[in-house]
This record gives structure tokens, C-alpha cells and sequence, in this order.
């Protein structure tokens, strides 16, 4: 049974470091792996697609990783600015095409002015 | 434009009631999504429609069903609600099926359903 951990479950940070959020993956048989923000009372915003052949995916100052491996993805964050304030969950989608997402608790990040 | 618009944004009902919540997607996407968030903040998928199509029926009761009248709208009737419903619903869309290359997924802005 895949189950997807995130760790820290929340980060507070001083406005312009960079930073790391963690997610990890027990069944490493995965299709891809999605890094998601999701803002108080609203839906989910995607933000980066990873594909199990591929090691990492960039967008701005994100910069997603995948060790399929060891089970585990990261989500650098450079910069950070008060609006990235946010909780970052990361999902899983099993290998077959019939798989569902599997999400993580999620990080919640605030960045401080 | 708002991409994936569901309604109502808060729906408070009392127990045994039936009730809906609609979702329309402008993105012209073939896949949509009906995902279920807990208290926990624990994300599960609850059902799947591609081109009107039924693909995915996670361990749902069958007091649950989704209607998609068409491929840019997928609704979500719920009957005799009870207590362990409440959760926030969030419809989302795709390009493309699961797992395939085009599977980035839209989210609308969610439904917090409270059953008293």
C-alpha cells in the first residue's frame, strides 16, 4: 500500500531563504509524482509534474527532485517570499493506468516579512 | 475566467437531507475529478469521469453519485447525508487521463460541506 509522508508538517522562515520541503513514498513503482500548493479555503494549484524517467522539473523559483530509489522528492524553494506562505502537498500517482493520486498531509509554510 | 467553478463555496445541511454540488470546467479538459479532503487534510479521490465516462470509483457509499451531463461539467449528489460527510469536496479537471502525459490537474476552490 503506497502511503506518502511529509516531514516537516509545518516551517515558519524569515523572508529571502531558501528552502526544502520533503516528501517520501513507500512503493517506489510510481507514474509520477505532483507538487501542489493549496491556500486557505481554496482549491489546489499544480505546480510542478514530475515523470518517474525524469529527476526533476523547474518553474521559477521552484525546483522540484525525484529519487524514485529511495522514495523521496524534494521541493526547493529559492528566495522565499511572504506569498509562498502556503500548504505544499505533494501526490503520488501508482504505476498502472488506472492508478489514483495519493497526497501527502501536506507542509505548511509561512514565510515571515 | 475561473477555470473550474463549483457551487455552492459552503453548503450547511442537517442529517438524512440530499444535496448536490456542481462543477463546470471552461478548460476544455476530457477529465474530471471529484476529491474528498478530511479533517485531517488527508486528500482521496472519490471518482473519475473521462468524456462523460465513468473510470475511477474509489470505496465510495452508494449514497454518493456523480452526474456529468456533459464533459465540462461533473456534479456530485449526495443522499441522506450524515455526520462523517462533512469535509471539504474539491472538483478538479485534466487535460488527459490518469497517468498520462496531459494529467496536470486543475482544482476549483472547493465546497466545505458541514452536516449537523
Amino acid at each position: 500500500k503506497q502511503e506518502v509522508t511529509q516531514i516537516p508538517a509545518a516551517l515558519s522562515v524569515p523572508e529571502g531563504e531558501n528552502l526544502v520541503l520533503n516528501c517520501s513514498f513507500t512503493d517506489s513503482a510510481i507514474y509520477n509524482l505532483q507538487w501542489f500548493r493549496q491556500d486557505p479555503g481554496k482549491g489546489l494549484t499544480s505546480l510542478l509534474l514530475i515523470q518517474s524517467s525524469q529527476r526533476e522539473q523547474t518553474s521559477g523559483r521552484l525546483n522540484a527532485s525525484l529519487d524514485k530509489s529511495s522514495g523521496r522528492s524534494t521541493l526547493y524553494i529559492a528566495a522565499s517570499q511572504p506569498g509562498d506562505s502556503a500548504t505544499y502537498l505533494c501526490a503520488v500517482r501508482r504505476s498502472s493506468n488506472t492508478g489514483k493520486l495519493i497526497f501527502g498531509q501536506g507542509t505548511t509554510l509561512q514565510v515571515k516579512p | 475566467d475561473t477555470a473550474v467553478s463549483q457551487t455552492p463555496k459552503y453548503l450547511v445541511t442537517q442529517m438524512g437531507n440530499d444535496k448536490s454540488i456542481k462543477c463546470e470546467q471552461n478548460l476544455g479538459h476530457d477529465t474530471m475529478y471529484w476529491y474528498k479532503q478530511d479533517s485531517k487534510k488527508f486528500l482521496k479521490i472519490m471518482f473519475s469521469y473521462n468524456n462523460k465516462e465513468l473510470i475511477i470509483n474509489e470505496t465510495v457509499p452508494n449514497r454518493f453519485s456523480p452526474k456529468s451531463p456533459d464533459k465540462a461539467h461533473l456534479n456530485l449528489h449526495i443522499n441522506s447525508l450524515e455526520l462523517g460527510d462533512s469535509a471539504v469536496y474539491f472538483c478538479a479537471s485534466s487535460q488527459g487521463a490518469m497517468g498520462t502525459a496531459n494529467e496536470k490537474l486543475f482544482f476549483g476552490s472547493g465546497t466545505q460541506l458541514s452536516v449537523l
